[in-house]
């Protein structure tokens, strides 16, 4: 069946850092793709999503391209802050009514 | 835009009680969602409704009972609580339930089981 996969259980790193989180899929044909945030106390938020080979989502400087020869999804920031901390989630929809999420990334940001 | 509020907030049950979490959406969507989240864990889907009195098993639905009476609300019941379900239930919605569309959650309610 369908599957994506965080590699990244955990990321620390100090503000101002570039940002990856990796997010590979396992599916047939072309899913959407969507990037979700979560933090602490509250529910998932939806950050962007993509469904077409190489388009671009983006939202709030967090962008991330769908790479249909790589099965890839990675979300990037240039320059993260203090207030990125959160659990980011990588999740794989199609014309099922179930999406797939992935495992989470928890993203820490070091004063 | 809208806003799904989830009640209580928090919920504290004894072993063996059955416990009623409600979940209201205004967005007029069509399908809303239960998940459960554990500490420091992803979402796993409970059931999920695609529209009003309909109701459909997701890989958790063992030991939860669902309902969907009105359009606006989606309520999910711990039949018997253990205490290797102390979790985060999260209720969620979308405009019509394909997997490609967006989900919009709410804030969640936090289960203890005594």
């Amino acid at each position: 069946g369908d599957s994506v996969t965080q590699t990244e259980g955990q990321v620390a790193l100090s503000e101002e850092d570039f940002l990856t989180i990796h997010c590979n899929y396992s599916a047939s044909g072309y899913p959407a793709l969507f990037w979700y945030v979560q933090y602490p106390g509250e529910g998932p938020q939806f950050l962007f999503r993509a469904s077409r080979d190489k388009e671009k989502g983006s939202s709030r400087g967090f962008e991330a391209t769908y790479d249909k020869g790589t099965t890839s999804f990675h979300l990037r920031k240039a320059s993260v802050q203090e207030s990125d901390s959160a659990v980011y989630y990588c999740a794989l929809g199609d014309s099922n009514y179930q999406l797939i999420w992935g495992s989470g990334t928890k993203l820490i940001i070091k004063p | 835009g809208g806003i799904i509020t989830q009640t209580p907030k928090f919920l504290i049950g004894q072993e063996g009680q059955k416990l009623t979490l409600k979940c209201q959406q205004n967005f007029n969507h069509d399908t809303m969602y239960w998940y459960r989240q554990d500490s420091g864990k992803g979402l796993r889907l409970i059931y999920y409704s695609i529209t009003e009195n309909d109701l459909q098993k997701g890989d958790l639905s063992e030991g939860y009972d669902a309902s969907r009476e009105k359009k606006s609300s989606f309520s999910l019941t711990v039949t018997s609580a253990q205490k290797n379900e102390m979790a985060v239930f999260l209720c969620a919605s979308s405009i019509s339930g394909v997997g490609t569309e967006t989900l919009y959650f709410g804030s969640g309610t936090r289960l203890t089981v005594l």
